[in-house]
């Protein structure tokens, strides 16, 4: 699976978007991007997924470049809920389900 | 549904000694799966299963056994624990079917620390 770069923190104000980034370079071309987040002490828990169409679903909306060596994920209003290591992987479905976790992305959401 | 539920959700060990973390999902997943995670880390992969009577190896399988006899049912073994596996363990589970390997679905996590 292709490795994936996330800032280590950032910050957001409660009712601004927050915008994640990841930098996947090496994607291939039958690999997906997906995020996950995990919030204190909690277990990850999945987001939304893409592979070359922007996504949207009622927790987020994921944008991906044109030559898919990038991706955002937007939450579109942050909430002091959404505070959360914020996980950007890259699989294929022959891996079947063996998701690589980095560091991820601490995101902090202020009043 | 209550999803995936893991028990213990605490336990202390002592070197050297034995046991089993449950974890069980009632969404009729095939697909269930091990992760460790240790501070300030990401989740490691321990052992999946694709369905009942398979299993395979992670990341980090070394120590750790499993058996999948049932759709319902993941345990997982420490078959000697030692201070190294101290960790939280998370239990996850997913549909194989429309490809959804990857949108998995964690339980709560078992905290656990080897004396």
């Amino acid at each position: 699976d292709a490795k994936t770069t996330q800032p280590p923190s950032m910050d957001c104000a409660e009712g601004r978007a927050a915008n994640l980034p990841c930098n996947h370079s090496t994607i291939s071309g039958n690999e997906y991007v997906y995020w996950y987040r995990q919030i204190h002490s909690q277990g990850p828990q999945y987001i939304i997924h893409g592979l070359k169409n922007n996504e949207t679903n009622e927790m987020a909306s994921l944008i991906i470049t044109e030559d898919r060596k990038s991706s955002t994920l937007i939450l579109p209003h942050a909430t002091l809920r959404d505070t959360a290591v914020y996980y950007c992987i890259v699989s294929s479905f022959t891996s079947y389900g063996k998701l690589t976790f980095g560091q991820g992305t601490i995101l902090t959401v202020h009043p | 549904n209550a999803g995936v539920t893991q028990t213990p959700k605490f336990q202390v060990l002592k070197t050297g000694q034995s046991m089993t973390l449950q974890c069980a999902q009632d969404m009729n997943h095939e697909y269930m799966s091990w992760y460790r995670q240790d501070p300030g880390m990401g989740l490691r992969l321990i052992h999946y299963s694709v369905g009942a009577g398979i299993t395979d190896q992670g990341e980090v399988p070394n120590g750790y056994n499993v058996s999948r006899s049932t759709t319902e049912d993941f345990p997982l073994r420490l078959l000697s624990a030692a201070p190294s596996q101290t960790s939280v363990y998370f239990c996850a589970s997913s549909y194989t079917r429309a490809k959804s390997y990857n949108e998995q679905f964690f339980g709560p996590g078992t905290r656990l620390t080897v004396l």
